[in-house]
């Protein structure tokens, strides 16, 4: 079966321009949350989507938000990009009491 | 909130090796599960085991719950074992995993 989806893998952007990435679950996961790496604070948790409902938020500025359609695939809006933006940005989906989270390959964002 | 640490961050081994990775954590957790990110960048799930002992190939993994740690042990290393291991564990429900900092492995042939 298909695993995480996330388009586009790279993105080059300049500073004060917006971004949105997408992430296709696998069929039949419902929840889908996000993930920023860089090399100084590690991987941290952005938010998590349920059936089209912000369910947790992580400890980032408004600038970044996210939403979920009806078929569960997700996208994230970086507004007012900052050079601290450029991070490989991950995507993760499950099931209901399923087995574990699945990620997606990445997008890496580059802000110049 | 919840603490995740792993040992060690760095670790080199010859091929044909064998290595054990370490987890603890601070609280009780719902969830637990080992990555390995590749070169590329992709979390490969290594093992979900919120508690017990799996084995998969040359990789196993031990959690123990009550004492707030888990295991990683690789047995006879190969170069394509090298990379990035996280561990992450679910805290409370919401989809939010919290990562340790990783062990860096290098395999030398």
């Amino acid at each position: 079966k298909a695993g995480v989806t996330q388009t586009p893998r790279y993105l080059i952007k300049t500073r004060g321009q917006q971004v949105t990435l997408s992430c296709s679950p696998i069929s039949g996961h419902r929840s889908v949350s996000w993930y920023q790496q860089t090399p100084g604070q590690g991987l941290q948790f952005l938010f998590e989507y349920f059936s089209e409902t912000q369910r947790n938020k992580g400890n980032f500025p408004g600038r970044f938000s996210g939403r979920q359609f009806s078929n569960s695939r997700s996208e994230m809006n970086v507004s007012t990009l900052e050079l601290g933006d450029s991070a490989l940005y991950l995507c993760a989906s499950s099931r209901p009491r399923g087995d574990g989270y699945t990620f997606g390959s990445g997008t890496r964002l580059t802000v110049v | 909130g919840i603490q995740v640490e792993q040992s060690p961050p760095d670790l080199i081994l010859q091929e044909g090796a064998n290595s054990t990775l370490r987890c603890n954590f601070s609280d009780s957790v719902n969830n637990l599960q080992w990555f390995h990110q590749n070169p590329w960048g992709q979390l490969i799930n290594l093992f979900y085991i919120p508690s017990g002992t799996k084995q998969n190939g040359r990789l196993s993994a031990t959690t123990v719950a009550t004492e707030r740690y888990s295991l990683l042990y690789i047995s006879s290393s190969q170069t394509t074992d090298s990379g990035v291991y996280f561990c992450a564990v679910l805290y409370n429900q919401g989809g939010k995993l919290i990562f340790g900092q990783g062990t860096e492995l290098s395999v030398k042939p």
